[in-house]
C-alpha cells in the first residue's frame, strides 16, 4: 500500500486561512468516509484534529475543518495562529483493514 | 482519560527482535470496542501504521511488515506488545502506541525510539 500524497509545506501568514489536500485512491480515500488528521509538534506525538473526515475531537478548536471530495480529503485551518505550526498527516482506512497515512505536510507561520 | 505508555529496550542489535510492550491506564482493553495498535516514525520522515489487535487476539499487520511482525495481548496487565523480528538499521524509528476506534487513533503514547545497531 502507497502512503496517501500531501504537499511537502504549507505557509501561511497569522489570520489566513491554509488548506492541506490528501491524495489516496478509491481503496483508501475515496472509498471509506474514515479519513483522519493529525498534527505533530516536534518531539511530540501526533495529536487526533479531524475524524471521520470532518468531525472534531472534542476540545480541537473549530479553526480545524476537514472536508472529501473523490480521492481527495483536506483540511483547512481557519485564523492562523502560530501555534498551528507543526507537521499535519492524513490517514485512512483501506480495503482488507489495513491503514495508511499520507507523507505529512509542514506547516510555517510567517 | 486513556493513557498509552510504551517501555522496552531502546537499542537494538541487528538480526535480533525489537519487543515493545504498551500498558494501558484509565480504561480496560477487555471492554472491547477498540484495537489496539503500533505505528512507527522513522527520524525525520512520516508514520507508518505497523498493526493492530482487538482484545479477542485478532490481528491485522501492514503487508509489507507482515513476515517480521507480531502483536499480542495481555489483558490481564492490560498490556499489549509488538516483536519485531530480524530487524536492520532501517526500523530504527520512534515507535508509537494508540488506541483504535475502527476509523481512527484518538489516543496515542508518548513514543520511544529504538535504534538498530550492533
Amino acid at each position: 500500500q502507497s502512503a496517501l500524497t500531501q504537499p511537502a509545506s504549507v505557509s501561511g501568514s497569522p489570520g489566513q486561512s491554509i488548506t492541506i489536500s490528501c491524495t489516496g485512491t478509491s481503496s483508501d480515500v475515496g472509498g471509506y468516509n474514515y479519513v483522519s488528521w493529525y498534527q505533530q509538534h516536534p518531539g511530540k506525538a501526533p495529536k487526533l484534529m479531524i475524524y471521520d473526515v470532518s468531525n472534531r475531537p472534542s476540545g480541537v478548536s473549530n479553526r480545524f475543518s476537514g472536508s472529501k471530495s473523490g480521492n481527495t480529503a483536506s483540511l483547512t485551518i481557519s485564523g492562523l495562529q502560530a501555534e498551528d505550526e507543526a507537521d499535519y498527516y492524513c490517514s485512512s482506512y483501506t480495503s482488507s483493514s489495513n491503514y495508511v497515512f499520507g507523507t505529512g505536510t509542514k506547516v510555517t507561520v510567517l | 482519560q486513556v493513557q498509552l505508555q510504551e517501555s522496552g529496550p531502546g537499542l537494538v542489535k541487528p538480526s535480533q527482535t525489537l519487543s515493545l510492550t504498551c500498558t494501558v491506564s484509565g480504561g480496560s482493553i477487555s471492554s472491547g470496542g477498540y484495537y489496539w495498535s503500533w505505528i512507527r516514525q522513522h527520524p525525520g520522515k512520516g508514520l507508518e501504521w505497523i498493526g493492530y489487535i482487538y482484545y479477542s487476539g485478532s490481528t491485522y499487520y501492514n503487508p509489507s511488515l507482515k513476515s517480521r511482525v507480531t502483536i499480542s495481548v495481555d489483558t490481564s496487565k492490560n498490556q499489549f506488545s509488538l516483536k519485531l523480528s530480524s530487524v536492520t538499521a532501517a526500523d530504527t524509528a520512534v515507535y508509537y502506541c494508540a488506541r483504535y476506534t475502527v476509523t481512527t487513533f484518538d489516543y496515542w503514547g508518548q513514543g520511544t525510539l529504538v535504534t538498530v545497531s550492533s
